[in-house]
This record gives structure tokens, C-alpha cells and sequence, in this order.
């Protein structure tokens, strides 16, 4: 099943904070965390496993309630180049690689 | 070093036209998936290969797609016969490890 983010769009002025969400209603193994600028392919962040390993871009944070199957990414003092649609996608049973991909979070930071 | 490389860009055909999508993985990459993505589904997982073999294809949609691996530096994803609701951007991805994958630019088809 597809998981749920929210919100589904947020506008931000730059400098600002975000948070992301990601649920699903099925046991995780791994949260992996992609965003895709118009016109674009998808572009790597993060991934958080079960356990508590994370890898990922230095200034990208998130975390991963597996209890809750529950995933946050952190944007923190927001550029202009933060801007874009950012998908959680989510797999289970231990694997890493089949993917089932949330339908996005539109983000806009503006000067 | 070039990304995942995928051909063609664009692709325009009429329902019943049989199309196929190239993807050419960042060398050395062992893992190889092929996705879908359209407004209404967002972003679907086809098929994934590991060192060249189908590992799981349960998100093809029907008969009509195919996707091979016939060396480590060369996929192909066909749709025979196409129809209108194979209209989508295809994206192929590559991955080293368990970590992150590696999107090609997409193919944009569209199917009249």
C-alpha cells in the first residue's frame, strides 16, 4: 500500500523551517527519501533502516518511528534550491529495494 | 563519470505500436529498476534486476510489458501492443547497494 505524506504542498520563504511526513499502514524495513524538481529525475537523501542506521546528505535530517511506521524529514533553514516535489518511499519484508513511493509533498520556498 | 543514461527521450506512437525504452546503468552497478509515473499513480516500481535477473516483476502491469537484461550494461522495457493508458514518464535507476538508486532523465511516452 501506498503510504501517505503530509502536507501535500507548503510554500516557505527562504531561511524557514519544514517538516515532511511519511505514514504507512504496513511494518517498514526502510524509508528512503528522494526529491524531484520539475521536469526532473529523483534525486537521492536519505534512507533510514530499521535499527537506527540512516545515510544521507549532511545537511538533510530525518527520523524513523518504526513503532509507529512513521518517518519526518527536516528542512531547516530553507534555500531556494530546496524546491521541489520530495517523495518518502517505503519497503518492507527486509528488503531495500522494492520501493512503494508516497504521491509527494510539493515544496516552494520563495525569496 | 555519466549517470544512467536512458533512450529515447521523448516518444510519441499511436495505440497498437509496439515501443521500447533503452536504459544503460551506471557501470559497476548491480541493481537495475525500471518505474512509471504518471499525475493520477505518482511513482511505481515495474521491475528490478540484481547481476542481470529479474528479482521481481509483480509491479508490471500486464502482459503486454517486458523488460530484459541482457548484459550488465543494457536494459530494455517493451510495451506491445501500447495503448493511451501507457502514457507516462519511465524512469530506469541503478543502484551499488541497499542504499540509494540513481534515476535516468525518463522517457516521456506518449501514446495517441
Amino acid at each position: 500500500q501506498q503510504p501517505v505524506q503530509s502536507p501535500q504542498a507548503v510554500i516557505l520563504r527562504e531561511g524557514e523551517d519544514a517538516v515532511i511526513n511519511c505514514s504507512s499502514s504496513k511494518a517498514l524495513y526502510s524509508v528512503h527519501w528522494y526529491r524531484q524538481k520539475h521536469g526532473e529525475a529523483p534525486v537521492f537523501l536519505m534512507i533510514l533502516l530499521k535499527g537506527g542506521e540512516q545515510k544521507g546528505h549532511d545537511k538533510i535530517s530525518a527520523s524513523f518511528n518504526e513503532k509507529k511506521q512513521q518517518s519526518s524529514l527536516y528542512l531547516t533553514a530553507s534555500q531556494l534550491s530546496y524546491s521541489g516535489t520530495y517523495f518518502c518511499g517505503t519497503s518492507g519484508g527486509g528488503s531495500n529495494y522494492k520501493l512503494t513511493f508516497g504521491k509527494g509533498t510539493l515544496l516552494t520556498v520563495n525569496p | 563519470d555519466a549517470g544512467v543514461i536512458q533512450s529515447p527521450r521523448h516518444e510519441v506512437t499511436e495505440m497498437g505500436q509496439e515501443v521500447t525504452l533503452r536504459c544503460k546503468p551506471i557501470s559497476g552497478h548491480d541493481y537495475l529498476f525500471w518505474y512509471r509515473q504518471t499525475m493520477m499513480r505518482g511513482l511505481e516500481l515495474l521491475i528490478y534486476f540484481n547481476n542481470n535477473v529479474p528479482i521481481d516483476d509483480s509491479g508490471m502491469p500486464e502482459d503486454r510489458f517486458s523488460a530484459k537484461m541482457p548484459n550488465a550494461s543494457f536494459s530494455t522495457l517493451k510495451i506491445q501492443p501500447s495503448e493511451p493508458r501507457d502514457s507516462a514518464v519511465y524512469f530506469c535507476a541503478s543502484s551499488p547497494s541497499a542504499y540509494e538508486q540513481y534515476f535516468g532523465p525518463g522517457t516521456r511516452l506518449t501514446v495517441t
